[in-house]
Parts: structure tokens; C-alpha cells; sequence
């Protein structure tokens, strides 16, 4: 069955500090999509970053980026420069193929970012 | 606004009770999921439907079900309410020709008494 994990439940970064959250996941496939949600306290889920797995570039968004590690099996989310406004839950997801557009979620990972 | 419109936003009922949970994807939009959060949980995804058809089922109690009407938009009946139903359920939507993401609602927040 396909699975994501996030192994880091709760991290602390201080303001402007840059802040790495891991996620691997499982998939038989070849091509798929991978994304990271942010969801706040007021519980909207929010799309990050996406990226195709069949790219080599790396995914960014303004100060998101992905490390995609394909071999691996490793979907990283990088956060420069962080700021209060992005403390939230964070979810990695994948689909299991790119014919399959039913997302899984792993169980996340708390940020709090510190003044 | 997200352009995915879940009502009601809030709902707070006994257990053993029948309850109906509405989603409107995003114009377009021709697949609808719903997820289940409970308490500082992940999303569980509960079911999908594509133009009215049901497409894929993931761990969705027997006291669940839902359907995808004409005009797209989606309905999740929960019955015989229990205690750990208690959750924030989400509705996304996407379009066939758009697999990059969905969008999602706002979610309704279930409290079972």
C-alpha cells in the first residue's frame, strides 16, 4: 500500500532561520506527483509546493524548495528566510502514479516558528 | 475563497444520529474527495467520485457513504454517530485535466456529543 511518512512530528526554528522538513513515501511507480500542504491554525490546507517525479529540477515556490530525491524515495521541504506567518502543520503527499489523482497524506510535521 | 464550498461549517450532534455533510467543488471541477481529520491527525482519505460515479474508496466505515450528484456536487452521509466520529471533514476538488493538486474546502467541523 502506499505510504508517506514524516518522521519529524514538532520542530522550532527561530525567525529568519531556514528549516528543512523530511518526508519519504512509497510508490511501485515510475511517475507520480508529490506535494506539501501547509494547513494553519485556522485548519485551511494550503498547496505549497508540488513536483512531478519524472522532473529532475527541484520544485520552487518564493522560499519554498524541494530536495526530490528519487531514488530515495525522499521529498524534503526547505523554508528560507522563515517567518511567524509560516508556522503551521505541514504535509507531505504523493499520488501513487500519475494516472491516479487520489492524494495520501502523511501525518505531518507541527512548525513553530519563535519570534 | 477557495472556490470549494463545504457546508455547514460547524456541526454538533448526539450519538447514534444521522448527519449530512455537503461539498461544492470548484466550477470545472469534475472530482470530489473527502477526507477525515481527527484530532492533530493526518488526512484520512475516505472517498472519491468523478462526474457522479464513485472512482475509489479508501478506509471508510460501513455507516459511511456519499454520492455525487448531477451538478457535481457531493454529499457525505454519516450515521449512527459515535464518539470518535468526532473530526474535521474535508472536501477537495480537481480538475481530470489538472492532476497537480486539489483544491480544498474549508472543512466541517463534526462534534458528536
Amino acid at each position: 500500500a502506499q505510504t508517506v511518512t514524516q518522521s519529524q512530528p514538532e520542530m522550532s526554528v527561530q525567525e529568519a532561520e531556514t528549516v528543512t522538513l523530511s518526508c519519504t513515501y512509497d510508490t511501485s511507480e515510475n511517475n507520480y506527483y508529490l506535494f506539501w500542504y501547509k494547513q494553519p491554525p485556522s485548519r485551511q490546507m494550503i498547496l505549497v509546493i508540488r513536483q512531478e517525479a519524472y522532473k529532475q529540477q527541484n520544485a520552487t515556490e518564493n522560499r519554498f524548495s524541494v530536495n526530490f530525491q528519487k531514488a530515495a524515495k525522499s521529498f524534503s521541504l526547505k523554508i528560507s528566510d522563515s517567518q511567524l506567518g509560516d508556522t503551521a502543520m505541514y504535509f507531505c503527499a504523493s499520488t501513487e502514479s500519475y494516472r491516479d489523482d487520489k492524494i495520501i497524506f502523511g501525518k505531518g510535521t507541527r512548525l513553530h516558528i519563535l519570534p | 475563497d477557495s472556490g470549494v464550498t463545504q457546508t455547514p461549517k460547524h456541526l454538533i450532534t448526539a450519538t447514534g444520529q444521522r448527519v449530512t455533510l455537503r461539498c461544492s467543488p470548484r466550477s470545472g471541477d469534475l472530482s470530489v474527495y473527502w477526507y477525515q481529520q481527527s484530532l492533530d491527525q493526518g488526512l484520512q482519505f475516505l472517498i472519491q467520485y468523478y462526474n457522479g460515479e464513485e472512482r475509489a474508496k479508501g478506509n471508510i466505515l460501513e455507516r459511511f457513504s456519499a454520492q455525487q450528484f448531477p451538478d457535481l456536487h457531493s454529499e457525505l452521509n454519516l450515521s449512527s454517530l459515535e464518539l470518535g466520529d468526532s473530526a474535521l471533514y474535508f472536501c477537495a476538488s480537481s480538475s481530470r485535466t489538472d492532476s497537480l493538486g486539489y483544491t480544498f474546502g474549508s472543512g466541517t467541523r463534526l462534534t458528536v456529543v
